[in-house]
């Protein structure tokens, strides 16, 4: 069975610097999507970035970026710039490749950090 | 752009009343999930749909049943609600023509007591 791990359970930062959150997960399989979703205090589950793991290249989106090593199951998220806005709960996810024609419908949670950032 | 949108977004349940969530996503998603998360977790799943007329357990499925009213609609039913089912719970979607990529609703809170 997969799992995922975030080793941090809180962390802060101060506006504008850079902060990096951990995520280390276990799986047999050797294609996979991870993603990293923000929880604002509003409860909604928004998503930051995924990445698959056949790509080699790490994705990026804007001020977020993710260092992936697959050899070593790792899948960190970086945060540039950091704004008061982004202050939330993040979350690191696992999902298997759908079967053709349906999905695996699973994504397994690590239990996510609370990032603070200070004015 | 209004995505997956759940019904209601608060309830207060006492034990043993029955209720449903209701939701519907306007991006024709083939496949469909509720979640649920309590304090201090991620999410996990309860059951999910991966198409239209297919329904299929997750994690945590007891206590739970679901309906795939059709393409649009995924709704979950509490026969009889128990304190331990106070969480807040999530509906979501994907598609593979989206880069099965879950996008979730807000969230419903629902309280037991």
């Amino acid at each position: 069975a997969q799992t995922v791990t975030q080793s941090q359970p809180e962390m802060s930062v101060q506006e504008a610097e850079t902060v990096t959150l951990s995520c280390t997960y276990d799986t047999s399989e050797n294609n996979y999507y991870l993603f990293w979703y923000k929880q604002p205090p509003s409860r909604q589950m928004i998503l930051v970035i995924r990445q698959e793991a056949y790509k080699q290249q790490n994705a990026t989106e804007n001020r977020f970026s993710v260092n992936f090593q697959k050899a070593a199951k790792s899948f960190s998220l970086k945060i540039s710039d950091s704004q008061l806005g982004d202050t939330a709960m993040y979350f690191c996810a696992f999902m298997k490749p759908p079967l053709y024609g349906g999905s695996q419908g699973n994504l397994i949670f690590g239990k996510g950090t609370k990032l603070s950032v200070k004015p | 752009n209004a995505g997956v949108t759940q019904t209601p977004k608060f309830q207060v349940l006492k034990t043993g009343q029955s209720m449903t969530l209701q939701c519907a996503q306007d991006m024709n998603h083939n496949s469909m999930y509720w979640y649920r998360q309590d304090p201090g977790m991620g999410l996990r799943l309860i059951y999910y749909s991966a198409s239209e007329g297919t329904t299929d357990k997750g994690e945590v499925p007891n206590g739970y049943n679901v309906s795939r009213l059709n393409k649009r609609e995924f709704s979950l039913r509490l026969e009889s609600a128990a304190p331990s089912q106070t969480s807040v719970y999530f509906c979501a979607s994907s598609d593979r023509r989206a880069g099965n990529t879950i996008y979730f609703g807000e969230g419903s809170w629902l309280t037991v007591v």
